[in-house]
Parts: structure tokens; C-alpha cells; sequence
């Protein structure tokens, strides 16, 4: 089956550098791939969705690469804050014949210092 | 639009009671799903909806049931609870496809 691993699972990174974070799939390369944001006590927040045939997406500060020969996605977010600081969560589609899954890796949680 | 909101935010629960969550979408989406999640596990699909009238088994079923009887409402059910579902169970529900999902508040549960 499926298995996701977040490259580490915390980052502490000073404000206004770049913030890259790693998310390694093992099987079969998904045709869609997303990060999520997540804040203490609350539930995950969409941020970006990158198909397989699309090497980078970006959206303001963010950007996300999709390399499916190396089986990875990279989350940068450039010119970081403290307010970036949350755990971001990549999620990949599983091939199922009934429904549409997806799948979460366990997190990085971010810390941006002042 | 409120989105996707869960009752209860919090419960605690003894061993073998049993208790139902709500979760309720304003979106007129197809797809619902229940997750759990545990410290350092991420994630777990617990039971899913893809329309009104049906549902199929996630990851990790054992111990729950689920219905989804109207389309904007998923419940998610444990029978005989179990100290080993002590966990913060997160609603979702999008368009359809591998489309973005819109999460819930989350319900945080304890079994002692």
C-alpha cells in the first residue's frame, strides 16, 4: 500500500528565510497531490493541489513542485512569518474502483521564529 | 455558509457506553468522510460516504458505524466504546473526485 513520509516532523526556521518542506510517497506515482494547513485545534485547511503532469504550482508565498521521478513533492513557503507557523500536511489520492480517497502523511509542524 | 460543523466539540465517555457524532455540510457535496487522528499517526479514514444512502469502510472501521441517511449529513457511531478511541475525529466532505476536502472543527473524544 501507499506509504507518505514528511521529511521531518518539526521545522524551526528564522522569519523571512524559506521554509521547505519535503513529502516522499513509495508506490505508484497519484495523480493528484495536496498540502494542507493545520492550526492547534482545529481541523486541516486546504492550500494547494498539483496534478502529476504539472511540475510547480504557486499560489502568493507558497509553491509546490511534484517530481514523480523521485517520488516527491516540495512545499516552499518563501518570505516566511510567524503567522506561517502551523503542521502542513501532504495528502495523495488512492486508487480505489468505488470512490475517491486520499491519503495523509503525519505532518511537519513549522515554527517560524521572530 | 457555515461549511462543514460537528457536534459534539468534546465528550468523555466511559468504557462501553455508546455515543453518536454529527457532522453536517451546507455545500451539496457528494462526499463525506470520517477521520481520526492520533498523535504522530496523522490522519485515518475511518468510514466514507460517496452519496446519499451509501457508505464503505476506511482504514480503520473496526469499532464504528456510520449513515449517511440525508446528503447533507454523515453520522458516525460507536456502539461500545473503547479506550483505545480516545482521539480527535475530524469530518470532511468535497465536490467529488480528488477534489480539495473541507474539514470540520473536529470533535475531541475521551474514553476512560
Amino acid at each position: 500500500s501507499q506509504k507518505i513520509e514528511q521529511n521531518s516532523e518539526a521545522l524551526n526556521i528564522q522569519e523571512g528565510k524559506t521554509a521547505t518542506l519535503t513529502c516522499n510517497y513509495t508506490n505508484y506515482s497519484p495523480a493528484y497531490l495536496q498540502w494542507y494547513r493545520q492550526d492547534p485545534g482545529r481541523g486541516p485547511v486546504f492550500l494547494l493541489l498539483i496534478r502529476e503532469n504539472e511540475k510547480e504550482k504557486r499560489k502568493e508565498r507558497l509553491k509546490v513542485t511534484f517530481d514523480t521521478t523521485l517520488k516527491q513533492s516540495l512545499f516552499h513557503i518563501t518570505a516566511s512569518q510567524p503567522a506561517d507557523s502551523a503542521t502542513y500536511l501532504c495528502a495523495l489520492d488512492e486508487v480505489d474502483s468505488s470512490a475517491s480517497k486520499i491519503i495523509f502523511g503525519s505532518g511537519t509542524r513549522l515554527s517560524i521564529r521572530p | 455558509n457555515a461549511g462543514v460543523t460537528q457536534t459534539p466539540k468534546f465528550r468523555v465517555l466511559k468504557t462501553g457506553q455508546s455515543m453518536t457524532l454529527l457532522c453536517a455540510q451546507d455545500m451539496n457535496h457528494e462526499y463525506m468522510y470520517w477521520y481520526r487522528q492520533d498523535p504522530g499517526m496523522g490522519l485515518r479514514l475511518i468510514h466514507y460516504s460517496v452519496g446519499e444512502g451509501t457508505t464503505a469502510k476506511g482504514e480503520v472501521p473496526d469499532g464504528y458505524n456510520v449513515s449517511r441517511l440525508k446528503k447533507q449529513n454523515f453520522l458516525l457511531g460507536l456502539e461500545s466504546a473503547a479506550p483505545s478511541q480516545t482521539s480527535v475525529y475530524f469530518c470532511a466532505s468535497t465536490v467529488a473526485g480528488w477534489n480539495e476536502q473541507y474539514f470540520g472543527p473536529g470533535t475531541r473524544l475521551t474514553v476512560t
